[in-house]
């Protein structure tokens, strides 16, 4: 699987948006790109994923360069149920659907 | 829909014994996937099952096993434990049925090794 590098953290404030970049120059033409997040004593959960095109859902936007080499997650108004830490990964649909190489994803907090 | 349901939350063993944890996935998913989490190595995947055959598999020792059962319900061994095997064990669940679906995690299983 493809790497991709996030900064180890983000601050923002409460009720603003924030703008989670991934940076994966090497990605290939059939790797989709995943977000998860893993809120403190939980599991990762889903969050969005795209291909190409740019994706909204009632969670987040995702924001995918043209040349496919980076992305945004766009959390549109940040709460502090939203501080956990943020995976940004890439899924080669020929691969096995359960392996994730998760990395080290961006730790995530918000200012009240 | 019930969630993700890992049981025991947390454990405490020493080194040498084994542990046994357990995973039952979201009704009607028939994957189940592993992984080990620590504060130094992240999250990393472990095996995967899939209609109680393995499908795949991380690079981890051989005293890391698994299983599943015909209800898709699946456990994790792990034999002669080392200190290093501290760490929070999740399990994931899905339906199996294509790269590009959604993971659902358990909370996890604490283990500490003494």
């Amino acid at each position: 699987d493809a790497k991709t590098t996030q900064p180890n953290s983000m601050e923002s404030n409460e009720e603003e948006p924030v703008h989670l970049p991934c940076n994966h120059s090497t990605i290939s033409g059939t790797d989709y790109i995943h977000w998860y997040r893993q809120l403190p004593s939980q599991g990762p959960e889903y969050v969005i994923h795209g291909l190409t095109s740019n994706v909204n859902n009632r969670m987040a936007s995702l924001a995918i360069a043209e040349d496919r080499k980076s992305s945004t997650l766009i959390l549109h108004r940040a709460t502090l149920r939203d501080a956990a830490v943020y995976y940004c990964i890439l899924r080669d649909w020929s691969s096995s659907a359960s392996k994730i190489i998760f990395g080290s994803g961006t730790r995530l907090s918000i200012r009240p | 829909k019930a969630g993700v349901t890992q049981t025991p939350r947390y454990l405490i063993k020493t080194r040498g014994q084994q542990v046994t944890l357990s995973c039952s996935p979201i009704s009607g998913h028939r994957s189940v996937s592993w992984y080990q989490q620590t504060p130094g190595q992240g999250l990393q995947f472990l095996f995967e099952y899939f209609s109680e055959t393995q499908r795949n598999k991380g690079n981890f020792p051989g005293r890391f096993s698994g299983r599943q059962f015909s209800n898709s319900r699946s456990e994790m061994n792990v034999s002669t434990l080392e200190l290093g095997d501290s760490a929070l064990y999740l399990c994931a669940s899905s339906l199996g049925t294509g790269t590009n679906e959604k993971l659902f995690f358990g909370s996890g299983t604490q283990l500490s090794v003494l």
